[in-house]
């Protein structure tokens, strides 16, 4: 069975534009939520998804939005990006919400 | 809210030889699960072991068990017979079975191994 698939695997934006993160969960589950990872704040929980549902949501502006399609797949995107943003995001899937089966990440930079 | 405390940032440890990882967790909530997960320096996050607020009997998968504490709240982790692969940083990490999308990680250990 294929893992978490998370595209693009790196990447580098400028102050102020936006990015659309990538994931595809794990065949059949349909629970999907994001973390971002950074030295400072350690894993945060940003949200999860059930059923093309937001169903859980963390302490993170509006600028942090996502959405789930139909077959589960989920994007996120950040907009007007800040430098603070430059994190490692994971995206996780489970079927009932754990336990966690994690992508590899993407890493993005923002300068 | 839930918490988790991992309070040792970096552990040693030489091959063959067996680790504790501590956490310890904060909630007022009776149902619960407590996780562990591993991040090699590749960056993904492997899971290793879970145990459920009302198990009673701690729980073991491979080389890992999870030593459950619940008055003391704690649930370390021990590895036994260190690899060299075990090397990487450990996440301790807490949900409600209430709502079991949201987990709450710990900061983490970094574990290394010596040959």
């Amino acid at each position: 069975k294929a893992g978490v698939t998370q595209t693009p695997r790196y990447l580098i934006k400028t102050r102020g534009q936006q990015v659309t993160l990538s994931c595809s969960p794990i065949s059949g589950h349909r629970s999907v939520s994001w973390y971002q990872q950074t030295p400072g704040q350690g894993l945060q929980f940003l949200f999860e998804y059930f059923s093309e549902t937001q169903r859980n949501k963390g302490n993170f502006p509006g600028r942090f939005s996502g959405r789930q399609f139909s077959n589960s797949r989920s994007e996120m995107n950040v907009s007007t990006l800040e430098l603070g943003d430059s994190a490692l995001y994971l995206c996780a899937s489970s079927l009932r919400g754990s336990p966690l089966h994690f992508g590899n990440g993407t890493r993005l930079t923002v300068t | 809210a839930q918490k988790i405390t991992q309070t040792q940032p970096g552990m040693f440890v030489q091959e063959k030889e067996a680790v504790t990882l501590d956490c310890t967790y904060d909630t007022s909530d009776q149902s619960y699960g407590l996780f562990w997960y591993k991040q090699p320096s590749s960056g993904e996050m492997i899971f290793l072991i879970y145990q459920g607020s009302y198990d009673e009997q701690n729980a073991t998968e491979g080389r890992y068990s999870l030593n459950f504490q619940k008055a003391r709240k704690s649930a370390n982790l021990v590895i036994s017979a260190s690899q060299l692969g075990d090397s990487a940083m450990y996440f301790c990490a807490i949900n409600l079975v209430r709502n079991a999308g949201k987990s709450t990680f710990g900061d983490g250990t970094t574990l290394t191994v010596k040959p």
